[in-house]
């Protein structure tokens, strides 16, 4: 069985553009949840979905969106970058709407340049 | 604010040895906590999960313990080996419907020399 997949691996953009990053699920999972990864703030959640449906979401400004399609793949977009949102942004998926036992992708490097 | 918190020292330990790394938290109990082994440039990969009621869980040469009382976590790798190195992260969700949620600590970076 395919791993989480996470598209594309390395993205470099400016500031003030904006970014789309996509994420697959593991076959048969629907939940999908997304993390920022920082060195100075660690792992932070940024929302999960479940069947389309937004059931959590993090401490992130309004700049940071996402959704999910009928067949659970994922993408979240980030507008107006700023040099801060320079992280590894990570997504997970579960089998069922819980926490427990996260499959992670090896995420989306992105920088702002 | 309600912490998760690991040791942020990098472990240096031996090859055969056994290293324990410490989660503490602060707040509340969580329902279980789970730890995660992540490589540099990839995503954290699920080792174990301790629930709320269980003092200690195994898997091969990897224990975990649960103490409630004093808010802590321990992890231990028994008979460390070099390819153990790696950075072990500690999680916690809330109650039952925070769903994929899930907050994690810094991280301890473990580094096991032959």
């Amino acid at each position: 069985k395919a791993g989480v997949t996470q598209t594309p691996r390395y993205l470099i953009k400016t500031r003030g553009q904006q970014v789309t990053l996509s994420c697959s699920p593991i076959s048969g999972h629907r939940s999908v949840s997304w993390y920022q990864q920082t060195p100075g703030q660690g792992l932070q959640f940024l929302f999960e979905y479940f069947s389309e449906t937004q059931r959590n979401k993090g401490n992130f400004p309004g700049r940071f969106s996402g959704r999910q399609f009928s067949n659970s793949r994922s993408e979240m977009n980030v507008s107006t970058l700023e040099l801060g949102d320079s992280a590894l942004y990570l997504c997970a998926s579960s089998s069922e709407p819980t926490n427990e036992k996260l499959f992670f992708g090896s995420g989306t490097q992105l920088s702002v340049l | 604010s309600q912490k998760i918190e690991q040791n942020s020292e990098a472990l240096n330990i031996q090859e055969g040895k056994t290293a324990t790394l410490t989660c503490n938290y602060t707040n509340y109990s969580p329902a279980y906590l789970q730890w995660y082994r992540q490589d540099p440039g990839r995503g954290p990969v699920f080792l174990l999960l301790i629930r709320e009621n269980e003092k200690e869980k195994r898997k091969e040469r990897l224990k975990v313990t649960f103490d409630t009382t004093l808010k802590q976590s321990l992890f231990h790798i028994t008979a460390s080996q070099p390819a153990d190195s790696a950075t072990y992260l500690c999680a916690r969700g809330a109650t039952t419907d925070s769903w994929g949620k899930l907050q994690f600590g810094a991280g301890t970076q473990v580094v096991v020399t032959p």
